[in-house]
Order: structure tokens, then sequence, then C-alpha cells
């Protein structure tokens, strides 16, 4: 079946720095999103992705979808605190599928 | 406010016990979703339904069962076959139609434990 590759698995960064995950796939996908999940919490739609190319901006976060419709990356500038948490791509491959990748862990060191 | 109400958040049991696990949307979407999340293994689906009284399996149904008799209610009933049932359940909705964008909205989820 189709499977979402995200990477890395954790990471650990200092405050301020800026940080890079992605997801690639060997399918296509006609949508991607991407959610920041707060411990013994629910996912939290962080952008939304539905046109090759797009590069989309939310605050300090900015994704884009891969031009291969294959793959996406999420950037986050500048890290705070708060941005501790488990960040999964998804992405839809028909109306009613939308697949997860297992998650990027970031730990923000004091 | 609207949004999706998960009950209870923390729910302990009995092996061989069945327990059904609450989920309520009141954004008027048509589909709804069950995920289940273990450790390192990012979310799995459960079982899913775009319409009232109809659902469909989704990757991990076996040892699963759900109902859809109102737009609003999504239930989950995790019976004795599942194998491994300690695990945090996520329930989800999206709009569909004209409206529909493909993103989920999730509820707070709920933490089953097994003794």
């Amino acid at each position: 079946g189709q499977q979402l590759n995200q990477s890395p698995q954790s990471m650990f960064i200092q405050e301020g720095e800026d940080v890079s995950m992605n997801c690639t796939s060997s399918s296509i996908f006609n949508t991607w999103l991407w959610y920041k999940q707060d411990p013994g919490e629910g996912p939290v739609l962080l952008i939304a992705l539905y046109k090759a190319g797009e590069l989309t901006s939310n605050g300090r976060l900015t994704a884009q979808f891969g031009i291969t419709r294959k793959d996406s990356f999420l950037n986050i500038s500048a890290s705070i605190p708060s941005d501790v948490g488990i960040y999964f791509c998804a992405g839809r491959i028909r109306d009613d599928k939308i697949i997860f990748g297992k998650g990027t862990r970031l730990h923000i060191l004091p | 406010d609207g949004g999706i109400t998960q009950s209870p958040k923390y729910l302990f049991r009995k092996e061989g016990q069945n327990v059904t696990l609450s989920c309520e949307q009141n954004l008027n979407h048509d589909a709804m979703y069950w995920y289940r999340q273990d450790p390192g293994q990012g979310l799995r689906l459960i079982y899913y339904s775009q319409i009232v009284n109809d659902f469909q399996k989704g990757d991990i149904a076996e040892g699963y069962s759900v109902s859809r008799e109102k737009k609003e209610s999504f239930p989950l009933t995790v019976t004795s076959a599942q194998k491994n049932p300690t695990a945090f359940y996520l329930c989800a909705s999206s709009a569909s139609g004209r409206i529909w964008t493909g993103e989920l909205f999730f509820g707070e989820g709920s933490r089953l434990t097994v003794l």
C-alpha cells in the first residue's frame, strides 16, 4: 500500500534555530497536509497544500508541495519552546483516503 | 463553539471486555474517521464514514466496530477480538462536497489502557 516516509524521526535543536523536515513517497498525492500534535492532544492542522509547486507560509512556518507531487517539506524558522511536539505530514490520494507519516518529534534544548 | 468531542479522555478496562469510545461533532461535517496512534507509528485508519448509515473499513479494522446512525456521532467499539487494544484513539471529521478541502479536524483523543 501507499506509504509516507517522514524524516527525521526526531530532532533536538536549540531555541532560535531553524527546523526542516520532509515527507516522501513513491505515490502521487493531490493534497499535502501538515499537522502538529501536542502531548495528549489531537493533531491540529498547520498548513494545507493543494497544487504541485505551491509554497505556503503560516507565520514562522513554510511548507511546499513538491513539483513531482510525491514529496513535501515543512520549515520552521527561529524555533521557540512552544514548537515542541510531533509534526505529521499527511497526503490525500483520493477523496476518501488520507495517509499519515509516522511523525517528526521536535525537542528544544534549554 | 464548533468542534469534535471525544469521551472519555482516559479509560481503563480489563482484558476481554468490549469498550465503546464516543465521538460527537457539531461542525456539520459529513465524513468522520477513527485513527489509532501508537508510539512511533503515526496514525493508522480504523474506520471511516462518508455519510450516515454507511461506513468503510480502514487499514486496521479487525477487532473494531462502528456505527453511524446520526451525522453528529460516530462511536467506536473496541471488541475483545482486538489483540492489542491499548492505544491512543483519535476521531476526526471533514467537510465534503463542494466545500471539501481534504482537511481533517481532530478531537482531543481517548487513551485506552487494557489491564
